[in-house]
């Protein structure tokens, strides 16, 4: 069975930077898009970016570009997102996601979740 | 680039039938087969449940479809049970630079 395992959680001031990581288990990590999702706490799905590991073509949606960057080393089979200066409105809980066709469109696979608490 | 428009709730008693609907624009929903459908449970991931507009995966029950007219998809789910009280979200490919948008989410109760 396919399987994302996400970092544990992490509290962190603003300001601070911090990088939370994804492995894929039992399938091809690779060759097919990998993405991020935030959710604020008691709010919606919102999606960030995607990245194909089998060749790093990385895209963001335009809320998120800038603010994080998304990459992936595909000889560990594992996606980070990461952030250079955290602020307070970054807390949320974020989840990696992989599709499982051609698509970068659909998210067959979630990960558990890693829960960002940025609080001075 | 706004978020798809989903009712903020629907509810519905057990073994009726439910759609909770996801208008968007000719830019995403209209102009693509692209869309799917999550079910979020409290404290949990969300789980796909439709793609590509009407592909149900392996393992998720024949009780959940998935169609689109016009810039407008819709899931329904008959045969309501309890364990289908959740979040539902849509989301769409759009030709926008975001990729890929979602809903704001729809909360279904099971009456």
């Amino acid at each position: 069975e396919v399987q994302l395992v996400q970092s544990g959680a992490e509290v962190k001031k603003p300001g601070e930077s911090l990088k939370i990581s994804c492995k894929g288990f039992r399938y091809s990590f690779a060759s097919y898009w990998i993405g991020w999702v935030r959710q604020m706490p008691g709010k919606g799905l919102e999606w960030m970016g995607i990245i194909y590991p089998g060749d790093s073509d990385t895209r963001y949606s335009p809320s998120f570009q800038g603010q994080v960057t998304i990459s992936a080393d595909k000889s560990i089979s594992t996606a980070y997102l990461q952030w250079s200066s955290l602020k307070a409105s970054d807390t949320a809980m974020y989840y990696c996601a992989s599709a499982y066709t051609d698509s970068s469109t659909a998210f067959h696979f979630w990960g558990h979740g890693t829960m960002v608490t940025v609080s001075s | 680039q706004s978020a798809l428009t989903q009712p903020a709730s629907v509810s519905g008693s057990p073994g009726q039938s439910i759609t909770i609907s996801c208008t968007g624009t000719s830019s995403d929903i209209g102009g693509y087969n692209y869309v799917s459908w999550y079910q979020q449970h409290p404290g949990k991931a969300p789980k796909l449940m439709i793609s590509d507009v009407t592909n149900r995966p392996s393992g998720v029950s024949n009780r959940f479809s998935g169609s689109k007219s016009d810039n407008t998809a819709s899931l329904t789910i008959s045969g309501l049970q309890a364990e289908d009280e959740a979040d539902y979200y849509c989301s769409s490919y759009t030709s926008s630079s975001t990729e890929v948008i979602f809903g704001g989410g729809t909360k279904l109760t099971v009456l």
